[in-house]
């Protein structure tokens, strides 16, 4: 089973700033890892998918980069609304069985 | 459009049964290529993926789960069914019910996300 580290588990940062957040595979996972920003009480979204690819209404100051086992997830310049947990999340090749990160919570500096 | 809704009991005694149902529209679980599934989140913890149903009704689970788990699904209702045996004070979570999307066409290409997610379900285990 491919286990997702994430990293840091805090980030504290302040608006304005550049936010970036780590993801690494146990074993390659080629470009097929995803992204996901959840915010208190609410179910997690969708931001990136294929590693790079973001997803319907995600703006542009959020982009993710990396092949293999590392993976990074920037957002470019925080907005107040950016403040969340983060997870990463990729499924194995076979059976298809799917996992998550940990999460990294991005805090107000 | 796409909308998933989780419902099922609060509050649940420790070794008794869970059942959730998620109830969707705006896609149909008989399309070929379409999966839904389950996760769950204890409070304050990570995401922890729990079962996957196909079109074709093939069903895979967590491994540390699959003993415990059974999903089902009615294509007429529009309805997928998770059922959890035995259940404990660390299965209190929120569950989540959500469609997998897939840039690959199939929820079995090695592309494959949660593109919907349903509101969530707060379980407690407690007698």
């Amino acid at each position: 089973e491919i286990v997702l580290t994430q990293s840091p588990a805090t980030l504290s940062l302040s608006p304005g700033e550049r936010a970036t957040l780590s993801c690494r595979a146990s074993q390659s996972v080629s470009s097929y890892l995803a992204w996901y920003q959840q915010k208190p009480g609410q179910a997690p979204r969708l931001l990136i998918y294929d590693a790079s690819n973001r997803a319907t209404g995600i703006p542009a100051r959020f982009s993710g980069s990396g092949s293999g086992t590392d993976f990074t997830l920037t957002i470019s310049s925080l907005e107040p609304e950016d403040f969340a947990v983060y997870y990463c999340q990729q499924r194995s090749n076979w059976p298809p069985l799917i996992t998550f990160g940990q999460g990294t919570r991005l805090e107000i500096k | 459009q796409v909308t998933l809704r989780e419902s099922g009991p609060a509050l649940v005694k420790p070794t008794q049964t869970l059942t959730l149902t998620c109830t969707f529209s705006g896609f149909s679980l008989s399309t070929s290529g379409m999966c839904v599934s389950w996760i769950r989140q204890p409070p304050g913890k990570a995401l922890e993926w729990l079962a996957l149903i196909d079109w074709d009704d093939d069903k895979y689970y967590s491994t540390s789960l699959k003993t415990r788990l059974t999903i089902s699904k009615d294509t007429s209702k529009n309805q997928v069914v998770l059922t959890m045996t035995n259940m404990d004070p660390v299965d209190t979570a929120t569950y989540y019910c959500a469609r997998i999307g897939s840039s690959g066409g199939s929820c079995y290409s090695r592309s494959v996300y949660f593109d919907y997610w349903g509101q969530g379900t707060l379980v407690t285990v407690s007698s």
